[in-house]
């Protein structure tokens, strides 16, 4: 079977930095991807990774190890904005979304 | 920019009812997918549309059927609403699978 594994919720503090992870079991590889969801928000697109290596956009990066299938997304100075659920998703050998479930993130002052 | 807007944004059904949930985009995107999403779980395919007049089943399609009469219009119904159908559906576009899916707000759909 196919299988996305996340932590289910982290919390972290305002100014911090915070790592998710994500770990992956699939039919093939063909990109992996992170979203940000606030609580009763759409998904909106954060990254995209098909390339071992780290991916960095502003204070969000992103990294990928196909071979240990995993990757994680890195947050920077974490704002109080930041507080949302984050979702890996991989594109599988027939071009199929994957989900994870998502991991909360709470931010603390 | 409207992006991706579905209707309605909430609903209420009663056990054995029927309605359409509809998508619409102005990105001229060529793929159109509907998901739905529960507590817990990811995100889940029902259907998805490769282009304009094709339609493929996704994970979950059992008690749902999709229309893709223009490139734009991805029509999501419910034949027999059932209460297991209760979730919060999505619609999404992007011009292909290895690309950025932009998605509607959602309809949170009720099944008494």
């Amino acid at each position: 079977g196919q299988n996305i594994d996340q932590p289910t919720e982290m919390t972290a503090t305002e100014g911090a930095i915070v790592q998710i992870n994500c770990t992956y079991q699939t039919s093939g590889f063909n990109g992996l991807f992170w979203y940000q969801q606030h609580a009763g928000e759409a998904p909106t697109f954060l990254s995209y990774n098909v390339l071992d290596g780290l991916e960095e956009k502003g204070r969000f990066s992103s990294f990928l190890s196909r071979s240990k299938g995993y990757s994680y997304l890195l947050l920077k100075e974490l704002q109080m904005k930041d507080s949302a659920s984050y979702l890996c998703a991989v594109l599988d050998s027939n071009y199929q979304l994957i989900w994870g479930a998502g991991t909360k993130l709470i931010i603390k002052p | 920019n409207a992006g991706v807007t579905q209707t309605p944004k909430f609903q209420v059904l009663k056990t054995g009812q029927s309605m359409t949930l509809q998508c619409a985009q102005d990105m001229n995107h060529n793929s159109m997918y509907w998901y739905r999403q529960d507590p817990g779980m990811g995100l889940r395919l029902i259907y998805y549309s490769a282009s304009e007049g094709t339609t493929d089943k996704g994970e979950v399609p059992d008690g749902y059927n999709v229309s893709r009469l223009k490139k734009q219009n991805f029509l999501l119904g419910l034949e027999s609403a059932a209460p297991s159908q209760t979730s919060v559906y999505f619609c999404a576009s992007n011009m292909g699978e290895n690309t950025e899916a932009f998605f509607g707000q959602g309809t949170r759909l009720t099944v008494v």
